[in-house]
């Protein structure tokens, strides 16, 4: 069964902080993405990677960067963190063998900033 | 524009009545669809995609290209179904996935 564990599930941070989330999978998955999950609005993509080192924005990259130095990892870093960005985020990793593969979720970690 | 949309944000059903979960989408060739589920304090897992036409916890959902629609249905909703349920879309060779804003489906007893 695929694993995708996330560093913490509950975060506190102060506005103007730098923020690392992490994210490791276990079952060699090429492909990973990170959501941010707001009542109403569903997932929205902040960055997805598709390898090593390769990275794409997704529909709200804003304030966020991320960094895959591993197949397993895949971090997702605030900038300069804003109240704007309290959220839940998600992980999540899919088999790029063949596409529309279904995603697997982490447990998410809820972000507040103060 | 790729775009999912779900009109209910709460559905609320008795135990043991039909439940239908809507969903339409816009895409313009062949898309993948799904459908998520969020049990309380669990992550979000796929309840099932359109490709595997299967039942998966008594759900079904249809494609309908027609009317642009993945519906989820149940004849019988139970209280364990009570959950937070995504439809999804990801588009034909893409590694995106598209998801709706949700709903919360509560079933009473």
């Amino acid at each position: 069964d695929v694993k995708v564990t996330q560093s913490s599930r509950y975060l506190v941070k102060r506005t103007g902080e730098k923020v690392f989330l992490e994210c490791v999978q276990d079952m060699d998955h090429e492909n990973m993405f990170w959501y941010r999950q707001d009542p109403g609005l569903g997932l929205r993509l902040i960055y997805f990677s598709y390898d090593v080192k390769m990275k794409e924005k997704g529909d709200i990259p804003e304030g966020y960067s991320v960094s895959r130095e591993k197949k397993e990892r895949f971090s997702l870093i605030l900038e300069s963190a804003s109240t704007n960005q309290t959220s839940m985020y998600l992980c999540a990793s899919s088999l790029e063998e063949s596409p529309n593969q279904p995603q697997h979720f982490g447990d998410g970690t809820r972000l507040s900033i103060l | 524009a790729q775009r999912v949309t779900q009109p209910e944000k709460l559905l609320s059903v008795f135990k043991g009545a039909p439940v239908e979960l809507k969903c339409n989408y816009s895409y313009s060739g062949s898309p993948e669809l799904f459908w998520y589920v969020q049990y309380s304090r669990q992550r979000l897992q796929l309840l099932l995609r359109h490709i595997s036409r299967e039942s998966i916890k008594g759900f079904t959902a249809d494609l309908n290209k027609g009317e642009t629609s993945f519906h989820l249905k149940k004849p019988f909703a139970q209280e364990e179904d009570s959950a937070m349920y995504y439809c999804a879309l990801s588009p034909t060779g893409g590694f995106k996935t598209i998801f709706g804003a949700g709903t919360r489906l509560f079933v009473k007893a």
